[in-house]
């Protein structure tokens, strides 16, 4: 079982529409939580960070975090062309605090 | 404030050959992470640092690659001997204490021929 995981996509949708990435993780003790974004041919950036259960919520996104099913997502609202990107899920395992990113969702959102 | 600086940005090289990466993370950051990205996949984790002390190399091939960070500030990623696998991009990245945002480089484009 891999330690963070992601469907790798491509995720589209229209103009306009919300879009939502998922992401699991093995690590039970796991406490923090990131989603980066990463343009072709660019490093990773961060837009989002999840530390406790429930909804966080900045500008068109909001990340969700279900710990008792190891569950983390970001939704994006109002989906832009400029939000075609790899969104990344990053995981910190607990123990080592080993910094884990998933394979990434390719997303296009269409004009 | 400078962000983290890596070089060279680009590399080709023979299989066989050997190649090394510089990093020197943002100042201040405790905590530096060089990370393998082959196209079409997430960042890998090869090896995390501490100060100048390993968090985790487990992912690292030991066979081949070696990194280090004198003094607790830049670091070096080597690999030798090179592999046509280890075409990638190298990304270094650095944190204040680590579990927080990462600070990325660009990264080093590496073509092994």
């Amino acid at each position: 079982q891999k330690e963070v995981e992601q469907n790798s996509g491509p995720l589209s949708v229209p103009e306009g529409a919300i879009a939502s990435l998922n992401c699991t993780y093995s690590d039970r003790g796991s406490q923090s939580f990131f989603w980066y974004r990463q343009y072709s041919g660019k490093s990773p950036e961060l837009i989002m960070f999840i530390y406790s259960n429930g909804d966080k919520e900045d500008g068109r996104f909001t990340a969700q975090l279900n710990k008792a099913s190891q569950y983390v997502s970001l939704l994006i609202r109002d989906s832009q062309p400029s939000d075609s990107a790899t969104y990344l899920c990053a995981v910190v395992t607990s123990g080592t605090y080993k910094y884990i990113f998933g394979t990434g969702t390719r997303l296009k959102v269409l004009a | 404030e400078a962000g983290v600086a890596q070089s060279p940005r680009y590399k080709i090289i023979e299989k066989r050959q050997s190649v090394a990466f510089w990093c020197n993370p943002i100042s201040g950051h405790a905590t530096l992470y060089w990370y393998q990205q082959i196209l079409g996949q997430g960042p890998k984790l090869l090896i995390q640092f501490q100060n100048n002390g390993v968090v985790d190399d487990s992912q690292l091939p030991k066979d081949r690659f070696s990194a280090e960070r004198l003094k607790g500030v830049d670091s070096t990623l080597k690999i030798q001997p090179a592999k046509l696998e280890d075409s990638a991009v190298y990304l270094c990245a650095s944190s204040l204490q680590g579990s927080e945002k990462l600070f990325f480089g660009s990264g080093t484009q590496l073509s092994v021929l």
